[in-house]
């Protein structure tokens, strides 16, 4: 089955401690990207990558880092500088960065304490 | 202003009525417009993509685009109680794609 898988679901960290979120896609898209949600509110980009090696920085990009080794693979790193990481992480991919549609993956809940 | 702005919700049908949905965007030269739809604690689901001005249907789902006016719209027609989530209307800018909050709909029996 094609699609985009995210791990873990559910996530728990203690405030000053570094986590990474895991995203995976066999879609063969050249374009991948991560969002954050937060209740009652729309999504907000925070990284995101054309091609294999290469990435962007989103509006909201502060505490976060990415890597994009394998066009598969696209994985979030929340660092400790992040002040309020509790929130829904959410991957995507598209064809190629542009007009082509964005398709999501399931999420992660992350919940910092 | 606000890039994408939706109808805030939430919005209330009884079953077999007509929703509609409304979101307005600022940028001018947005050329693609998504609707995606939300249950409760999932991810997104795209359900409708538009391109050029006009109507465009899927089964009981029509985006209508007016460039013009800078407004995109969704209408579920005959709505059923499966349809009740919250709807995201996202545009695509410069080099993003800018999400509105998001309608909350509920489908009453």
């Amino acid at each position: 089955d094609g699609g985009i898988t995210q791990s873990p679901k559910y996530l728990f960290r203690k405030e000053g401690q570094n986590v990474t979120l895991s995203c995976e896609q066999n879609l063969n898209h050249d374009a991948m990207y991560w969002y954050r949600q937060d209740p009652g509110q729309g999504l907000r980009l925070i990284y995101y990558s054309q091609i294999v090696n290469d990435f962007q920085k989103g509006d909201i990009a502060e505490g976060y880092s990415v890597s994009r080794e394998k066009k598969e693979s696209f994985p979030l790193t929340v660092t400790s500088a992040q002040k309020n990481p509790t929130a829904f992480y959410l991957c995507a991919s598209s064809f190629r960065d542009g007009v082509y549609e964005q398709y999501f993956g399931p999420g992660t809940r992350l919940t910092v304490t | 202003q606000k890039e994408v702005e939706q109808n805030s919700g939430p919005l209330s049908v009884p079953e077999g009525a007509i929703a509609s949905l409304n979101c307005t965007y600022s940028d001018r030269v947005s050329q693609s417009f998504f609707w995606y739809r939300q249950y409760s604690g999932k991810s997104p689901e795209l359900i409708m993509s538009i391109y050029s001005n006009g109507d465009k249907e899927d089964g009981r789902f029509t985006a209508q685009l007016n460039k013009a006016s800078q407004y995109v719209s969704l209408l579920i027609r005959d709505s059923q109680p499966s349809d009740s989530a919250t709807y995201l209307c996202a545009v695509r800018g410069d080099y993003k794609l800018s999400f509105g909050a998001g309608t909350t709909v509920t489908v009453r029996a």
